[in-house]
């Protein structure tokens, strides 16, 4: 592993259904971010983690649910799936301790679709 | 609504000449500005960041330059190249902290051609 990695790649999920998507990253940073990219709207944030343990709300929090047992593992689940959480999701982290925080290291995303 | 925004959804240029993307911001409070490059089909990536006590900022190849009297911040790339096509997010610290996520505005697509 190298960087982060998200999985899955792609999926297609029935409304109703409980999903999780995962995201892992070896850097030992202690931010990790989850953003939302729909087109035209650019990147929203809905989740963040400024260290294993904590977690905070971003601009678009309903409907999803994030944990941080550790330093390297950032789950976002979406307890019941709708429509329009259709969007692809992009899992982010970055090196706080060091003040490098605007340096955010994405993952190649994970294109999610609620039919 | 969105905190940052751009001006223009598209740039088109010629190959070896000069871009300049531009982004408006609405949040004086922001401490930092920060500068983004997706390429279809993956993640963003960092560019270059400007602290809001700077007016302009170097890195290679790219210039950022800050105006908060008119809230305005652009991306200069110097001659670009085929490999500078992609599309450019202007990004801020809205919610302090640092490590609390950033403020995405809506991108722009910067198209090269030959």
């Amino acid at each position: 592993i190298a960087g982060i990695t998200q999985a899955p790649t792609s999926q297609i999920l029935a409304a109703g259904r409980r999903m999780t998507l995962r995201c892992t990253q070896d850097m030992r940073h202690n931010a990790m971010y989850w953003y939302r990219q729909d087109l035209g709207l650019g990147l929203r944030l809905i989740h963040y983690s400024n260290t294993a343990g904590t977690t905070g709300k971003g601009e678009v929090p309903d409907g999803y649910s994030v944990s941080r047992a550790n330093t390297d593992d950032f789950p976002l689940t979406l307890a019941s799936a709708v429509p329009s959480q259709t969007s692809v999701y992009f899992c982010a982290s970055s090196d706080w301790a060091s003040g490098n925080y605007n340096e955010q290291f994405f993952g190649p995303g994970t294109r999610l679709t609620v039919l | 609504g969105e905190s940052v925004g751009l001006h223009l959804p598209t740039l088109s240029v010629q190959e070896g000449d000069n871009s300049i993307i531009n982004c408006a911001y609405s949040n004086s409070a922001s401490d930092y500005f920060i500068w983004y490059k997706q390429e279809s089909g993956k993640g963003p990536q960092f560019i270059i960041d400007i602290r809001s006590n700077m007016d302009k900022r170097q890195g290679q190849r790219v210039t950022v330059l800050l105006n908060k009297t008119v809230k305005h911040l652009s991306l200069q790339i110097a001659a670009t190249q085929p490999g500078d096509s992609a599309v450019y997010f202007c990004a801020e610290d809205l919610r302090g902290g640092g490590a609390d996520g950033l403020t995405f505005g809506k991108g722009t697509h910067l198209i090269i051609q030959p």
